[in-house]
């Protein structure tokens, strides 16, 4: 019953360094969704997929870039680490018009 | 303005007292309304979903939407120190994409 994978769950960057957080979900959904999560902002949009072979931008894009490598999975990636990433980020999926399953989320710390 | 607007508390309450979240939303075009539940250093996981306006129970929650005052509600009947939580109400429209727009969570402490 794994439901939304996300990996790493923790990682610390230097400023301008680059990666790629990777997420997979086994419910059959269309849709993903990255967002991240600051004290007091609540979760933020980054990027979605409505289904496999688009993405779209969502509320906080600036900064990232995103793959739907397939049905299943949906990478979010950061080419040059910046210290406002820093961050939570979670990835979520979704059946079209119902409820979103989020991952454990992944701790990001860029200095 | 936010979107959606929801008091980030922290709420504390005494075991077994009843708790009221609410959330304000300001686009008309939401239909599609949740209240998830996240515990420290966890991501969010759903509680409750409902479509359009009207009640909804399920064990000691109660989700209740007013469309005509874009008003959400959650209700926690006899609150246990488990429910210790930070609560998240979520809510979208029927086309783009599924997109779920967040409050920014009331963090509630039930204590003993």
């Amino acid at each position: 019953n794994a439901g939304v994978t996300q990996t790493p769950k923790f990682q610390v960057l230097k400023t301008g360094q680059s990666m790629t957080l990777q997420c997979a979900q086994d419910m059959n959904h269309n849709s993903m969704y990255w967002y991240r999560q600051d004290p007091g902002m609540g979760l933020r949009l980054i990027y979605y997929s409505a289904s496999e072979g688009t993405t779209d931008k969502g509320e906080v894009p600036n900064g990232y870039n995103v793959s739907r490598l397939n049905k299943r999975e949906f990478s979010l990636r950061l080419e040059s680490a910046a210290p406002s990433q820093t961050s939570v980020y979670f990835c979520a999926s979704s059946r079209k018009n119902t409820e979103a399953f989020f991952g454990q989320g992944t701790r990001l710390t860029v200095v | 303005q936010k979107e959606v607007e929801q008091d980030p508390g922290p709420l504390s309450v005494p075991e077994g007292a009843i708790v009221s979240l609410n959330c304000t939303y300001s686009n008309s075009a939401f239909q599609y309304f949740m209240w998830y539940r996240q515990y420290s250093r966890k991501g969010p996981e759903l509680l409750m979903y409902t479509y359009s306006s009207g009640n909804k129970e399920d064990g000691r929650f109660t989700a209740q939407v007013d469309k005509s005052s874009k008003y959400i509600s959650l209700f926690i009947r006899d609150s246990q120190p488990s429910d210790s939580a930070t609560y998240l109400c979520a809510m979208s429209t029927t086309g783009g994409g599924n997109k779920l727009t967040f409050g920014t969570g009331t963090q509630l402490k039930v204590e003993l």
